[in-house]
């Protein structure tokens, strides 16, 4: 089975600095996605980036970043240039490859960014 | 294109009663997932489907809970009869089968069981 784990239940930024957000899994597939989830204070769920195992290169989408250690099995989260709208718990999530695969969550970390 | 759409947004019921939740999942996506989160367990998937067939319903806690698609543009989540453990968000989500295309959210439905 596939773990996803989140150890920091909570983090604080400044306005317009740069925070990291840590994220392990573990399994056995080589074959694999890896996802961060956005969920703001309205409750709705919006990704915010996707990681194909098989590439090398990090994903970015515009502010955010991801790096992604295969060997060590992290892939952490790094918000660029922080604004208050990023507050919002954060979500890792892993999917095996495969037509029938589902996604697992990590517990979620709260972000709050400060004026 | 509205988005995948929950009603109720929020329902408040007592202990015993039977709780519906409805889902209307994006127009042209073969996937449909339920999800519930609460604070102790986060999030977790109760079941899902692939052309209106359920692939996986392992996540379903016990048999108090049952959940059907009878087209590509309904399903429900039904709780026969709703117990205070089972108060949560649940959410509704759909797809474009690979999987692991993105799942769209709706906006969740909160249920509180009296």
């Amino acid at each position: 089975a596939q773990t996803v784990t989140q150890s920091q239940p909570e983090m604080s930024v400044q306005e317009a600095e740069t925070v990291t957000l840590s994220c392990t899994y573990d399994t056995s597939e080589n074959n694999y996605y890896l996802f961060w989830y956005k969920q703001p204070p309205s409750r709705q769920m919006i990704l915010v980036i996707r990681q194909e195992a098989y590439k090398q290169q990090n994903a970015t989408e515009n502010r955010f970043s991801v790096n992604f250690q295969k060997a060590a099995k992290s892939f952490s989260l790094k918000i660029s240039d922080s604004q208050l709208g990023d507050t919002a718990m954060y979500f890792c999530a892993f999917m095996t490859g495969g037509a029938n695969s589902k996604l697992t969550f990590g517990k979620g970390i709260t972000l709050s960014v400060r004026p | 294109d509205a988005g995948v759409i929950q009603s109720p947004r929020h329902e408040v019921t007592e202990m015993g009663q039977e709780v519906t939740l409805r889902c209307k999942p994006i127009s042209g996506h073969n996937s449909l997932f339920w999800y519930r989160q609460t604070m102790m367990r986060g999030l977790e998937l109760l079941i899902y489907f692939n052309n209106n067939v359920p692939i996986d319903d392992s996540g379903m806690p016990e048999d108090r809970f049952s959940a059907k698609m009878p087209n590509a543009s309904f399903s429900t989540l039904k709780i026969q009869p709703s117990e205070p453990r089972d108060s949560a968000v649940y959410f509704c989500a759909s797809g474009w089968t690979p999987s692991y295309n993105e799942q769209f959210f709706g906006p969740g439905t909160r249920l509180t069981v009296l």
